[in-house]
């Protein structure tokens, strides 16, 4: 059974640039997380949704982030345009069974801005 | 504002012996509680659980314990081992609640040495 992928796993991009990440969750979960994990902060939740929709965006950082689920089998996040400070991990997370009230985490992608 | 809190940044002991990590929350609605594990260059995984209902928690070689009143919880690992050194987040949120956000620590960093 596959787990959370996400792509690509590591994504290195010069200031300015658009960049996208994707995540595809686990079959039958309807909630998915996005997080950025930095040593100052831990892992830090930046949106997730429920069935495709977001619920809670108040962890985006500023407007050069965004966040789609067009599906509930796959969902990006863009960053437009980057910046070195965006160099981070990035994991996606979903949630749902065998446990409902646990979130089961992708590899992550890590982002390198120069 | 850090709801979540491991106030240990890393954490080293010897194989065989116990190895204790803490967290402590501030908000009062946390209701369940998860550990979870992080390899580099991996997502974290999920580790063991625990709800408001309970005070204590088993799963093999780890046991987490939750004191409400003190709002802390700690996991024990024994005896350590050295695949155990990794690091370990804590995380709390509302079980089976509307919105279904976790709220991580930075995490604790754990070595156990041979």
């Amino acid at each position: 059974d596959a787990g959370v992928i996400q792509s690509p796993r590591h994504e290195v991009t010069e200031m300015g640039q658009e960049v996208t990440l994707r995540c595809k969750p686990i079959s039958g979960h309807n909630s998915l997380f996005w997080y950025r994990q930095t040593m100052m902060r831990g892992l830090e939740l930046l949106i997730y949704f429920n069935n495709n929709v977001p619920i809670d965006d108040s962890g985006m950082p500023e407007d050069r982030f965004s966040a789609k689920m067009p599906n509930a089998s796959f969902s990006t996040l863009k960053i437009q345009p980057s910046e070195p400070r965006d160099s981070a991990v990035y994991f996606c997370a979903s949630r749902g069974p065998p446990l409902r009230d646990t979130q089961y985490f992708g590899p992550g992608t890590r982002l390198t801005v120069l | 504002d850090q709801q979540v809190k491991q106030n240990s940044p890393s954490l080293s002991v010897q194989e065989g012996r116990i190895s204790i990590l803490n967290c402590d929350y501030t908000n009062s609605m946390f209701d369940y509680f998860l550990w979870y594990k992080k390899y580099p260059a991996e997502g974290p995984t999920f580790l063991i659980s625990i709800s408001s209902i309970k005070d204590k928690n088993e799963d093999g070689r780890f046991t987490v314990f939750l004191n409400k009143s003190a709002k802390h919880l700690s996991l024990h690992i024994v005896p350590s081992q050295p695949g155990d050194s990794a690091v370990y987040f804590c995380a709390a949120g509302v079980y089976g609640g509307a919105t279904n956000k976790l709220i991580f620590g930075t995490g604790t960093l754990l070595a156990v040495q041979p």
